[in-house]
């Protein structure tokens, strides 16, 4: 079935330098890949979303680029800051359109 | 406005005690999601649904029922609650088309 690998549980780098969170994904279906960002004791929110293969899209300073080939969507940023700790979760949706599979999450830390 | 609320935010249950969790939505999306949220898992769907008077399981539904009378609101039922229920709960709309959910600031319920 579908499903979403995170293989990063925590991250911790310092402010300024750069991120890159991996994502991968298994699915029989046309993928449509999501990063969601939770800060601490806050809702998730969605920052990045894209179904299309090759193509980079970007949101508050992250980016990131879903490759068909090799079934990723890793999320970067170019510079950290320490506003960015936070809990980040890739998700998929499902083929049925209504249903998104959420990896277990990595939680980024940055330091000053 | 908060387009996603919950109530309660925070519940002491007992086991084998029953508990109501409460959603509405305000964005009029015809999908509503019940998730949990634990260290190492991520969000795991529980129940969702279509629309008023429609629920479909998710992924971890055992334990769990779900209620939509209406458009705007969802309810997540725990008739016997057991420890193992402990956890954060998130509700989350989305439309149609399945391109974001939004979600709810969060239940946090400790069953003692």
């Amino acid at each position: 079935g579908d499903s979403v690998t995170q293989t990063e549980g925590l991250v911790t780098l310092t402010k300024g330098l750069p991120v890159m969170l991996n994502c991968t994904y298994q699915t029989t279906y046309s993928p449509f890949l999501f990063w969601y960002v939770q800060h601490l004791n806050e809702a998730p929110k969605l920052l990045l979303k894209s179904s299309t293969d090759n193509k980079r899209t970007e949101h508050q300073g992250f980016y990131a680029t879903l490759h068909k080939s090799s079934s990723s969507f890793h999320l970067q940023k170019s510079s950290v800051q320490l506003s960015d700790s936070a809990l980040y979760f890739c998700a998929l949706r499902e083929s049925n359109y209504n249903v998104l599979y959420f990896g277990s999450g990595t939680k980024l830390t940055v330091e000053p | 406005e908060a387009a996603v609320t919950q109530s309660p935010r925070n519940k002491v249950a007992v086991t084998g005690g029953k508990v109501t969790l409460s959603c509405n939505q305000t964005n009029n999306h015809n999908n509503m999601y019940w998730y949990r949220q634990d260290t190492g898992h991520g969000l795991r769907l529980i129940h969702y649904s279509y629309g008023a008077g429609s629920t479909e399981k998710g992924d971890i539904p055992d334990g769990y029922k779900a209620s939509r009378p209406s458009q705007e609101n969802f309810s997540l039922i725990l008739e016997l609650a057991t420890p193992s229920q402990t956890s954060v709960y998130f509700c989350a709309s989305g439309d149609a088309k399945g391109a974001e959910q939004y979600f709810g600031p969060g239940t946090r319920l400790t069953v003692l």
